[in-house]
């Protein structure tokens, strides 16, 4: 199985550009998460989606919109990326049976100059 | 809101010298205490999950405990290999989401 699956896996873009975050799960799981994570400061939670259908706001959502696909997929959104953004990006994905574990993917590295 | 604070943010050791890093949180019925693995350019790697205060849980050198406050993990006789970021994160009641430490970057010196 591939788990959770980020692409792409770097990105270099220009201030005011916009992009789009692809992750994949092929778990089955109901919870899918975008985080960020600067150095010093761990990940933050940006978006995240309870079960398909559903989306919350995290701690730092401003700049980004996120769209729960099916249950397989979650897409993070910067429509217009600023210096701030520069970040790697994280997605992960839980069951909802039982109090379980995040699994995450393999990251985003995106820069905007 | 919950609140997770990692300690050290670094740590320094020789290969078979003992730690402990620490993980103190605050949250609303806590729902589960989780401790990643991070290695460099790479994703969170799930290690523990601790449910309730006395807790332990075990896998080769390392052995995580919870307390109503904080939670430690302990390396004992570290490897280079041990070398990674230790991330600690939290569940409340209040909801679906994991909430972070900062991290403490661990290095063993052979």
């Amino acid at each position: 199985n591939a788990g959770v699956t980020q692409t792409p896996k770097f990105q270099v873009l220009k201030t005011g550009q916009s992009m789009t975050l692809q992750c994949a799960q092929d778990m089955n799981h109901n919870s899918m998460y975008w985080y960020r994570q600067d150095p010093g400061m761990g990940l933050r939670l940006i978006y995240y989606s309870a079960s398909e259908g559903t989306t919350d706001k995290g701690e730092v959502p401003n700049g980004y919109n996120v769209s729960r696909l099916n249950k397989r997929e979650f897409s993070l959104r910067l429509e217009s990326a600023a210096p701030s953004q520069t970040s790697v990006y994280f997605c992960a994905s839980r069951s909802v049976q039982g109090n379980t574990e995040a699994f995450f993917g393999q990251g985003t590295r995106l820069t905007v100059v | 809101e919950d609140q997770v604070t990692q300690s050290p943010e670094a740590l320094r050791l020789q290969e078979g010298e003992s730690s402990s890093l620490n993980c103190s949180y605050t949250v609303s019925g806590l729902r589960g205490l989780f401790w990643y693995r991070q290695d460099p350019g790479k994703g969170p790697e799930f290690l523990f999950t601790l449910y309730s205060a006395g807790e332990e849980k075990e896998k080769e050198r390392l052995k995580a405990t919870l307390t109503k406050k904080e939670s430690f993990l302990h390396i004992t006789a570290p490897k280079p290999e041990d070398s990674a970021t230790y991330l600690c994160a939290v569940r409340g009641a209040a909801g679906n989401k994991l909430t972070f430490g900062g991290g403490t970057r661990v290095l063993v010196k052979p």
